[in-house]
Parts: structure tokens; C-alpha cells; sequence
């Protein structure tokens, strides 16, 4: 059965690196998101992503985020200068209906 | 603003009771409603999709019932099981992101 894949599992990085968190979405899905949860906190959208551009994103998705897809299979998303308070499980989902989601990427500023 | 609230935030049952768990919203301007399945540091599951025309899915044990007008849905699982313990979230679809309830944390007792 497809399946959404993440990579890295799990990504610690110091206060001001970038970090580039990666996912391969369901190959015949349109629409692609990033969500993410702190550790005890409810899951937040983050963006979506559609016919190669943004189609909406929240108030959390700053100047400090981007995303990519870059070959049309990977789907990426990059904080250029990370803070303690992006540490969170980062979730990438994909869908034509139903949103699908993979596996998460814990990421841990220190 | 769309807010989803799951109450009780856990539950801990016999095995092979039946129960509900439910999940309120404050817009009902909604496309659909998902649930999901989120075991201890995993990913989440997408256990059922109601899009916004329907009044309820079923998938085995499962079955979810949306209730616009009210503001609220539910899900029925018939006969737990020990592994059905896990947190349960519901979520709301509009636009091109899902909004998140907390969740129920399930505990079934052997």
C-alpha cells in the first residue's frame, strides 16, 4: 500500500542552523501539506501546496520557512534559522481527499 | 477562527465494551471530517473521511457519524480491543488544511 515517507526519523541541529526536513508524498496525490506537534500540543497546519505553489499557510509559517518540491517526488520543507521553539515533530501529508499522513520527523533545537 | 474540542481528553475501558468518543466544532462551514489514529511517538492513521454531504462512514469496528448543524461528531468503535488503545483525533477539513481537536487518549483493559 503507498505510503507517505519522511526523512531524517529524527534531526537535532543547534539554535541558527538551517534545517531541511524531507518527504516523498503519495505519487498520484495533487495536494501536499507540512503540519507539526509539540510535544504535548495539538497538531497545527502549517502549509499546503498545490500545482507548484502555496495555497495556504498559517500564521506560524513565517519568513523562516520555505518549501520546495524540487523534482517533482520530493517534497521539502526548510527553516533557514531554527529557534527553541521549533523543536516539534514535524509531519509531512499528502492527498487527493483524504489526507494521508507519514510518519513525522522529530526535530530537537538545542 | 475554526476550534475543535475533544472531551474527555482520556478514557480507559474494559475490553469489549463499546464506546463513543466525540468531538465538537465551532464552524460548520466545513468540506469534511477526519479521524485519526495517533499511537505513542508515531505518526498519525487516517481511520475514516466524512465529506461534508455524507452523515456517516463505517469501516469494521469503526463507524463515524458528522452532525453539521450541530457541530459535532462521533465515533463508534463496537467490541474493543487492547489494541485500540491509542489517541484519537478528529479533525476539521476546509479550504486546503485540517484543524486538530487534542484528541482522546484510549486506554482498553484486558
Amino acid at each position: 500500500e503507498p505510503e507517505v515517507t519522511q526523512t531524517p526519523s529524527h534531526q537535532v541541529t543547534q539554535m541558527g542552523q538551517e534545517v531541511i526536513l524531507r518527504c516523498v508524498p503519495i505519487s498520484n496525490h495533487l495536494y501536499f501539506y507540512w503540519y507539526r506537534q509539540i510535544l504535548g500540543q495539538k497538531v497545527e497546519f502549517l502549509v499546503s501546496f498545490y500545482n507548484n505553489e502555496i495555497s495556504e499557510k498559517s500564521e506560524i509559517f513565517d519568513d523562516q520557512f520555505s518549501v520546495e518540491r524540487p523534482d517533482g517526488s520530493n517534497f521539502t520543507l526548510k527553516i533557514r534559522s531554527t529557534k527553541l521553539e521549533d523543536s516539534a515533530m514535524y509531519f509531512c501529508a499528502s492527498s487527493v481527499f483524504e489526507q494521508y499522513f507519514g510518519p513525522g520527523t522529530r526535530l530537537t533545537v538545542t | 477562527k475554526q476550534e475543535v474540542t475533544q472531551i474527555p481528553a482520556a478514557l480507559s475501558v474494559p475490553e469489549g465494551e463499546n464506546l463513543v468518543l466525540n468531538c465538537s466544532f465551532t464552524d460548520s462551514a466545513i468540506y469534511n471530517l477526519q479521524w485519526f489514529r495517533q499511537d505513542p511517538g508515531k505518526g498519525l492513521t487516517s481511520l475514516l473521511l466524512i465529506q461534508s454531504s455524507q452523515r456517516e462512514q463505517t469501516s469494521g469496528r469503526l463507524n463515524a457519524s458528522l452532525d453539521k448543524s450541530s457541530g459535532r461528531s462521533t465515533l463508534y468503535i463496537a467490541a474493543s480491543q487492547p489494541g485500540d488503545s491509542a489517541t484519537y483525533l478528529c479533525a476539521t477539513g476546509a479550504n486546503s488544511k485540517l484543524t486538530f481537536g487534542k484528541g482522546i487518549t484510549l486506554s482498553v483493559r484486558p
